[in-house]
């Protein structure tokens, strides 16, 4: 079974641009989630979509967003482009949202902000 | 709000002995859900071994075990005969079981293994 995939996985944008990075989850999969590394924060929850919803939303300014399409695939876009937004952008996806459930990581997309 | 600390930034162990990385978390809930993820350089990040909060048995998996101990909050992880393939930072991670998807991570410890 293919695992989580994300593209592109480098970026390079400018300040102001917006971008938009696309994760497949794992077959079957149906909740995706997002995170945001950095070495300073750390990881950081984004948000989660389940079934087309966004179901938890984490502590981001609404220039994060994010979709869900019907064959589970996820999208998220960052609008405005800040230097700190410079970052390696996770993708997770698991079966459910049962609390069993384990989160399986794709590969990142790192995006640097110029 | 759920807080996991890590507090051994580096760690570096020589081939084929056992260190231990410790994890130590804050939560008022009963039902929860611990992993240990590794993540390699420049490579994607892969679930180490998990712990349900109501099992009392520690989890292992072949080489790595967890001691967890849900009254102090703490879920270190232990690896054995380490191997250069282990090389990585290892973050600890918790997961409500109340709160959906929504992991809480540690900041990372980076463990060398030295030939």
């Amino acid at each position: 079974k293919a695992g989580v995939t994300q593209t592109p996985r480098y970026l390079i944008k400018t300040r102001g641009q917006q971008v938009t990075l696309s994760c497949s989850p794992i077959s079957g999969h149906r909740s995706v989630s997002w995170y945001q590394q950095t070495p300073g924060q750390g990881l950081q929850f984004l948000f989660e979509y389940f079934s087309e919803t966004q179901r938890n939303k984490g502590n981001f300014p609404g220039r994060f967003s994010g979709r869900q399409f019907s064959n589970s695939r996820s999208e998220m876009n960052v609008s405005t482009l800040e230097l700190g937004d410079s970052a390696l952008y996770l993708c997770a996806s698991s079966f459910s949202q049962l609390e069993r459930e384990t989160q399986y990581f794709g590969p990142g997309t790192r995006l640097l902000v110029l | 709000a759920q807080t996991v600390t890590q507090s051994q930034p580096e760690m570096s162990v020589q081939e084929a002995e056992t260190v231990t990385l410790s994890c130590t978390y804050d939560t008022s809930e009963s039902n929860y859900y611990l992993f240990w993820y590794k993540q390699p350089p420049s490579r994607q990040m892969i679930l180490v071994i998990r712990q349900e909060a109501y099992k009392q048995q520690n989890a292992t998996e072949n080489r790595f075990s967890v001691n967890f101990q849900k009254a102090a909050k703490s879920f270190s992880l232990k690896i054995s005969d380490s191997q250069l393939g282990d090389t990585a930072m290892y973050f600890c991670a918790f997961r409500s079981g109340n709160t959906g998807n929504q992991f809480y991570f540690g900041t990372g410890t980076s463990l060398t293994v030295i030939p």
